[in-house]
């Protein structure tokens, strides 16, 4: 059975200030998903990540995937309060259709001015 | 291209009851995954169909239930609601052939009294 654990689950940062989340996952995997979520709102698909080694940056968020060490990143740079929001991770078993991801807790942001 | 759209946006039903959401996908998207999101599970895949046959399934019980038709537009079903059944129900398309990335839809807040 395939787990996705995210950590922190809890994050609170000043503005201009960098961070990491960390999504390990158990099984392998060669497809991973960074996901944000508003409050009451539906998840908006930030990066998707196909194989060992990638890297994806849009504007101050920054993913990479390691599928040998079966971890991904999603690093903040220089956090403003509009990046407040869940951020949840998500995973596919190599070798599957796209469609059935297993998903993390997910971390809630909160940058602070 | 116009989005994933779900109906109906909000629901209240009454424990016993049952309850049929919709789910229409981007034109041209023949894969249709439906997950259920509550604070206490995350977000837990339910199940994804493919040219209106069922090609993954999560672990519910068989009171969940979809199908999908000619048009790709899908619905599912929960039959005998529970309290806990009391969610967010999110649809996601994908082209389920190239690429990966799956589009949410804004989701089917489903609250069971």
């Amino acid at each position: 059975e395939l787990k996705v654990e995210q950590n922190p689950l809890f994050l609170s940062m000043q503005e201009g200030k960098n961070y990491t989340i960390y999504c390990n996952y158990s099984t392998t995997s060669d497809r991973l998903y960074w996901y944000r979520q508003d409050p009451g709102k539906s998840l908006e698909s930030l990066f998707v990540l196909l194989s060992n080694g990638a890297v994806k940056q849009e504007g101050r968020l920054m993913a990479s995937l390691d599928t040998k060490a079966r971890l991904s990143t999603l690093h903040i740079t220089a956090a403003v309060h509009d990046l407040s929001a869940t951020y949840f991770c998500a995973v596919d078993m190599l070798n599957t259709n796209a469609g059935k991801s297993t998903f993390g807790d997910g971390t809630t942001l909160t940058v602070k001015p | 291209k116009a989005g994933v759209t779900q109906t109906p946006r909000y629901l209240i039903k009454t424990r016993g009851q049952q309850v049929t959401l919709s789910c229409s996908p981007i034109s041209g998207h023949r894969s249709v995954s439906w997950y259920q999101q509550t604070p206490g599970q995350g977000l837990q895949f339910l199940f994804e169909y493919f040219s209106e046959t069922q090609r993954n399934k999560g672990n519910f019980p068989g009171r969940f239930s979809g199908r999908q038709f000619s048009n790709s537009r899908s619905e599912m079903n929960v039959s005998t609601l529970e309290l806990g059944d009391s969610a967010l129900y999110l649809c996601a398309s994908s082209s389920g052939t190239s690429g990966y990335e799956q589009y949410f839809g804004p989701g089917t807040r489903l609250t069971v009294t």
